[in-house]
Formats: structure tokens, C-alpha cells, sequence
């Protein structure tokens, strides 16, 4: 089982409409949690930091964390064609040395005008 | 501006030829790493460095070598590269404060494409 788990996509959603991304992970003790977004060549720029269970806003981008469940998904409202992107989960444990993340594989999100 | 610069941003070398890829970051960071990035296998750590002259080895650190004399510089040294070292490389930074909200975020430079033949 990998340590953080994502659905590659690609996720195809309409101009407008919300896109809904998961992502699992496997330390039951982790403490951080990170979206980034990154388009293709580009490096990977911070979207959320989620910490606590619930849901943080930041504008079009909510986050959402279950620890009991071991999941954390990001939702992006009135998606724009300027949000297609790959998005990678990041978790840091707190058995992790240092501020190490380990990164889910990314999910491919394609939103059509 | 708060940065990490990378350089060079390209290049390519021959198997055998010793490089160094430099990143020095502006924000007095104490944490430093380097990441790889494989289609297919995502982000890998190579190295980290949690301050000056504090390094340890990452995921895939085999082939890799870094140093860290000052605080803002972190330059990952490839002594003989191979084929399989062609990849897509960030260096990342973050203070060092694990866990604490909005305090611990990794900002990563713009990368540096590397192709060995």
C-alpha cells in the first residue's frame, strides 16, 4: 500500500461546476496536511494546509480532513479552465524526520470550457 | 521577494561528468530539501537538511550528495551521473517548526530539468 494514495484522473469537469478530489493515506498519526497545485514543467505551488478534522475555506478551494478515516479531499467551486492542473496530496507525519512529506501521485484535472 | 532560486534550470550532460545543481532560498529557513520527480513515481526526497551542517538521507539518496555550509545554500552534487538520474528536480524550504499551522509550508523553487546521456 502506498503511503499516500491518489486517483491519477484525468478528472474531467465543466466550466462552472465543483471538482471534487480525494486523497488516503496510511500514517495514522499524521499531522499536516498539503494541497499543491502544479501545471506541467512548473513547480508545485501551495493551494491549503489543513491541520485539524473539518473543512478550511480559502476562497474557491475548500479542504477537508477526516483523521479517523484517514482521508483528506479538496474541493474547488466554479472551476475555471485556469484550474486544470495536476494536484498533489501531501502529508506529514510525526514520525517523520524532520518536515519530510510524502507526496500521493497527483490527479490530472481538466476543466472544459 | 521570498524565493527559492534553482540553477541552471536545464541541462544536459554526459554519463560520467560531475554536476552540481545550486538552490539558495532568501526566507532564513532552516529546513532544506531535494526532490525528484518521475512521471509515474511522483515527488521522491533525495536529501534534507534541517540546518547548516545537519543533512540526512532521503527516499532515493543513492548516486546524490549535498552539503550545507550556510544557511541559504543547499547544493545537490551528482559526482558521476547516470542515465537513470535524468529527471525533473525541485529544491524545497520551510522553517523548521513541524506541525504548527501555516508555519511549517514547503515552498519549492522552479525546478531544474536534467537529462544524463
Amino acid at each position: 500500500q502506498k503511503e499516500v494514495e491518489q486517483n491519477s484522473g484525468p478528472l474531467s469537469v465543466p466550466e462552472g461546476a465543483i471538482a471534487s478530489l480525494n486523497c488516503t493515506y496510511s500514517d495514522r498519526v499524521s499531522q499536516s496536511f498539503f494541497w499543491y497545485r502544479q501545471y506541467s514543467g512548473k513547480s508545485p505551488e501551495l493551494i491549503m494546509s489543513i491541520y485539524s478534522n473539518g473543512d478550511k475555506e480559502d476562497g474557491r478551494f475548500t479542504a477537508q480532513l477526516n483523521k479517523a478515516s484517514q482521508y483528506v479531499s479538496l474541493l474547488i467551486r466554479d472551476s475555471q479552465p485556469s484550474d486544470s492542473a495536476t494536484y498533489l496530496c501531501a502529508v506529514k507525519g510525526i514520525k517523520a524526520a524532520g518536515n519530510k512529506l510524502t507526496f500521493g501521485g497527483g490527479t490530472r484535472v481538466l476543466v472544459k470550457p | 521577494e521570498a524565493q527559492v532560486t534553482q540553477n541552471p534550470r536545464y541541462l544536459i550532460t554526459v554519463t560520467g561528468k560531475k554536476l552540481t545543481v545550486t538552490c539558495s532560498q532568501n526566507m532564513n529557513h532552516e529546513y532544506m530539501s531535494w526532490y525528484r520527480q518521475d512521471p509515474g513515481l511522483g515527488l521522491r526526497q533525495i536529501y534534507y537538511s534541517m540546518n547548516v551542517e545537519v543533512t540526512d538521507k532521503g527516499d532515493v539518496p543513492e548516486g546524490y550528495k549535498v552539503s550545507r555550509k550556510e544557511k541559504r545554500n543547499f547544493p545537490l552534487i551528482l559526482e558521476s551521473p547516470s542515465p537513470n538520474q535524468t529527471s525533473l528536480y525541485f529544491c524545497a524550504s520551510s522553517l523548521f517548526l513541524a506541525g504548527i499551522e501555516g508555519i511549517d509550508t514547503q515552498y519549492f523553487g522552479p525546478g531544474t530539468r536534467l537529462t544524463v546521456l
